[in-house]
């Protein structure tokens, strides 16, 4: 069956620190692959989203995310972290062979200490 | 547009009662989601549907059944509620291109079962 996990389960932060989440998916055909976030009492938005082309993808807020096909892998970054980033971060896979189904990581929660 | 609504925000059952968790999008998709959300295991799959009068299970479909008579409504039933089922549950829709965008959901409801 396929499966997403992340790395971290939390993370914490100083403002200004980078960032990097990592996602790995366990499927060997074509993925469509998904970073969402979401912030404290709100519901999941997209943060960016990779389906082909080039597999360094930038999202909103200055995140951006590589796609590693060798190593199954989709890792979310960001070079300076806000106060305002803390969230629960969910990486997403869309196989292939089960595009009804969108398959999610269990998130990493991270917080930004001011 | 509204796009995903949910109804109620919060709800407190007692065991062994029932209720039903309403969903509505006017985006006009014909995928919809069912999800719970566990602290630390993400989000999980309830059941879909990938239009009107077609619904499947999910990654944990038990104690749970949907209906899809129209377009816009995916109401969620339990029928006999269990300390098991008490999570944060989130409704989400998508149109034809979601496998290459993104899913919308709703606010979620957030269900105690004592």
């Amino acid at each position: 069956a396929q499966s997403v996990s992340q790395h971290n389960h939390h993370v914490i932060l100083s403002e200004a620190a980078s960032l990097e989440l990592g996602c790995n998916y366990s499927y060997g055909g074509t993925v469509n692959l998904f970073w969402y976030v979401q912030y404290p009492g709100q519901h999941l938005q997209l943060l960016l989203k990779y389906f082909s082309g080039d597999p360094l993808v930038k999202g909103i807020k200055g995140f951006e995310a590589e796609f590693i096909k060798s190593k199954f892998s989709f890792n979310l970054r960001k070079p300076s972290v806000q106060w305002s980033d803390t969230a629960e971060y969910f990486c997403a896979v869309i196989a292939k062979t089960s595009y009804d189904k969108v398959i999610f990581g269990p998130g990493t929660s991270l917080s930004v200490i001011p | 547009n509204a796009g995903v609504t949910q109804t109620p925000k919060f709800r407190i059952l007692k065991i062994g009662q029932s209720m039903t968790l309403q969903c509505t999008q006017d985006m006009n998709h014909n995928y919809m989601y069912w999800y719970r959300q566990d602290p630390g295991m993400g989000l999980k799959l309830i059941y879909y549907s990938v239009g009107a009068g077609i619904t499947d299970k999910g990654e944990v479909p038990n104690g749970y059944n949907v209906s899809r008579s129209t377009t816009e409504d995916f109401p969620l039933r339990l029928e006999l509620a269990a300390p098991s089922q008490t999570s944060v549950y989130f409704c989400a829709s998508g149109g034809q291109g979601y496998r290459y965008n993104e899913q919308f959901f709703g606010p979620g409801t957030r269900l105690t079962v004592l």
